[in-house]
């Protein structure tokens, strides 16, 4: 079954650091571009981070530039999000989402269950 | 950076037709994809490229876009429909996307 499952979601203290990974399984992960989009309790869907199928290039949100960091291992099939410097507001759940190019724009069409990340003391 | 508006909440009959809109200057540019989100479930794609829908998706669900204004419309809206929808584009600098801040939709 096509599928991305993320994991590594914890409960962390301020300032605090966390690694999230996202597999995929069943399609050929290097053609594809991934993000991570995120979710605050009660809150909207917040795209934070991208990268493109190669790994090469990357791009961020504000809200997390220079304090996360996107990366890839296409021998694995896997998407990571390194979180540093967390703050309670990034309190979420984390998604991976996968990009597809169509005819007219891009957009997600491939999603995992996401992972929790609490930002706490 | 680009934002994409669309009003908190929206009420339908069973049957009925409603229409959700989403407006930003990034979408006098491009297309906008949008997903619907139940609760405590991830988001599921329903419209992509103008207005395609992914397999499994009913035919009720239709997209168009007029200026920086896109719409999901729900003809004969259902019971199942109840859902929070948001719209989705790239942003003004073409390599970021934006979120729309969502419209729950209820279904009375």
């Amino acid at each position: 079954e096509v599928q991305l499952l993320e994991s590594g979601g914890d409960l962390v203290q301020p300032g605090g650091s966390l690694r999230l990974s996202c597999a995929g399984s069943e399609f050929t992960f290097p053609s594809y571009a991934m993000s991570w989009v995120r979710q605050a309790p009660g809150k909207g869907l917040e795209w934070v981070a991208g990268v493109s199928g190669s790994g090469r290039n990357t791009y961020y949100a504000d809200s997390v530039m220079r304090r996360f960091t996107i990366s890839r291992d296409n021998s694995n099939n896997t998407v990571y999000l390194l979180l540093t410097s967390l703050r309670a507001e990034d309190t979420a759940i984390y998604y991976c989402a996968r990009d597809k190019l169509g005819s007219w724009g891009w957009y997600f069409d491939l999603w995992g269950r996401g992972t929790l990340v609490a930002v706490s003391s | 950076s680009s934002e994409l508006t669309q009003d908190p909440a929206v009420s339908v009959a069973l049957g009925q037709t409603v229409r959700i809109t989403c407006q930003g200057d990034s979408l006098i540019s491009s297309y906008a994809s949008w997903y619907q989100q139940k609760p405590g479930q991830a988001p599921v794609l329903v419209i992509y490229d103008k207005n395609h829908r992914p397999s499994g998706i009913p035919d009720r669900f239709s997209g168009s876009k007029s200026g920086n204004t896109a719409s999901l419309t729900i003809t004969g809206a259902q019971a199942e429909d109840e859902a929070d929808y948001y719209c989705n584009s790239r942003d003004n600098t073409g390599d970021r996307y934006v979120f729309g801040t969502g419209t729950r939709v209820t279904v009375l």
